[in-house]
């Protein structure tokens, strides 16, 4: 069955150290979304990309990087962890380009940053 | 700018009693709407969407919602409440500024007694 995976599940690092989070989609999906999920803020958009080669920030992005050489991976980039950035990620992953397809999610990253 | 507001962070039910979540929305375009649903340590899934025609939506597990243009609101029921519905719900509308990107609500966590 096609799906959406996240890895790994669960970090711990340190301050100033760049780590990368990992997503991989095998449904083929042009659309792929980086969350963040913090209590009281529901998730908000990292970064997002519609295709190969494309990538665009989203609402909080500062931080953050990802770069699309495959339709597969998306991976995300934070280039010096700051504790600020503890957090629960979320990739996601959708078909087509319109503003009625639905989503899929991964299962999620849950980041600590000491 | 589009936005979400779900009243009540926290929801508690008894088993059987109807399920009711608020969502309201600003929106200058007509809205596509979504409901999405957590369940504890995994990620998001869609509960049910609304796009075009008919206000009333139905999705799985017995949720519904209406759209109401009138009062922006999407909120979410269910008759009877299944302590299996003990999760985080959150309402998304999607930005008009692109292609299938969601704007969340902060979601509201139901808990469900016996």
């Amino acid at each position: 069955d096609a799906e959406i995976t996240q890895s790994p599940r669960h970090k711990i690092t340190e301050t100033g150290r760049q780590v990368t989070l990992a997503c991989h989609q095998t449904w083929n999906h042009n659309n792929m979304f980086w969350y963040r999920q913090d209590l009281g803020h529901g998730l908000r958009l990292i970064h997002y990309s519609y295709g190969v080669q494309d990538t665009n920030k989203g609402e909080v992005s500062d931080g953050y990087s990802v770069s699309r050489s495959n339709t597969e991976d998306l991976p995300l980039t934070l280039e010096s962890a700051a504790s600020s950035q503890t957090s629960v990620y979320f990739c996601a992953s959708s078909p087509g380009t319109t503003g009625t397809d639905t989503q899929y999610f991964g299962p999620g990253t849950r980041l600590t940053v000491l | 700018a589009q936005s979400v507001t779900q009243l009540g962070s926290h929801v508690s039910v008894s088993e059987g009693a109807l399920v009711l979540l608020r969502c309201n929305y600003s929106s200058s375009v007509p809205p596509y709407l979504f409901w999405y649903v957590q369940y504890p340590n995994q990620g998001l899934q869609l509960l049910l969407k609304y796009t075009t025609g008919a206000t009333l939506v139905k999705g799985i597990n017995g949720f519904e919602a209406e759209f109401k243009k009138s009062e922006t609101s999407f909120h979410l029921t269910k008759p009877s409440a299944h302590m299996s519905d003990a999760a985080e719900y959150f309402c998304a509308v999607s930005d008009s500024g692109g292609y299938n990107k969601l704007i969340f609500g902060a979601g509201t966590r139901l808990a469900v007694h016996p």
